[in-house]
């Protein structure tokens, strides 16, 4: 088992450029979240996947960020453009929910840069 | 908004003592607790967990404690380890609902040799 695979590893990037990230969830899970981490609030929830469709949201900054989860071995993250402001950690993670209690298990995140 | 509150973002433990790491929760409807564990340049990995029909679960060196009308829990480790030395997140999640997990900011724990 491969585990979450997450692309960029590192990223650096000039204000105003769009920046993509990419995520693998192991294979059989079927939920997918998007989280950000920053010093200041910790591991931020964006946005989470159920079956491929978007559950929640709500915590996606603006509309300057959107994912996409087109199948269940792939999902996106999209930040155009971006900002300073948006540098930080991405993680993605997976998890099979069945409908009792479950644990998420977390790529090795992104490390984002935007100057 | 913070849910959930690691109010230490730092502890220092000599090795072979106690490490106690602490988080507070506001609301109410959580009632399933997670402890993450996170190196540097890695995703955090899931530790231990606990549901609110216990106040205790214990996995080897790892114990975590609830305590439900304080809205309180607590990892301890026993004896601390230098491999213990992370970052130490724990998460809350209703059972229904909207399902998330709502992280703490972390708690960096550094076990000294």
């Amino acid at each position: 088992d491969a585990g979450v695979i997450q692309s960029p590893r590192h990223e650096v990037t000039e204000m105003g450029q769009e920046v993509t990230l990419r995520c693998k969830p192991i294979s059989g899970h079927n939920s997918l979240f998007w989280y950000r981490q920053t010093m200041m609030r910790g591991l931020e929830l964006l946005i989470y996947f159920n079956n491929n469709v978007p559950i929640d949201d709500s915590g996606m900054p603006e509309d300057r960020f959107s994912a996409k989860m087109p199948n269940a071995s792939f999902s996106t993250l999209k930040i155009q453009p971006s900002e300073p402001r948006d540098s930080a950690v991405y993680f993605c993670a997976s998890s099979l929910r069945t409908g009792g209690l479950e644990t998420q298990y977390f790529g090795p995140g992104t490390r984002l840069l935007v100057l | 908004d913070q849910q959930v509150k690691q109010n230490s973002p730092s502890l220092s433990v000599q090795e072979g003592r106690i490490s106690i790491l602490n988080c507070d929760y506001t609301n109410s409807m959580f009632d399933y607790f997670l402890w993450y564990k996170k190196y540097p340049a890695e995703g955090p990995t899931f530790l231990i967990s606990i549901s609110s029909i216990k106040d205790k679960n214990e996995d080897g060196r790892f114990t975590v404690f609830l305590n439900k009308s304080a809205k309180h829990l607590s990892l301890h480790i026993v004896p601390s380890q230098p491999g213990d030395s992370a970052v130490y997140f724990c998460a809350a999640r209703t059972l229904s609902g909207t399902y998330k997990y709502i992280f703490g900011t972390g708690t960096r724990l550094k076990v000294l040799a």
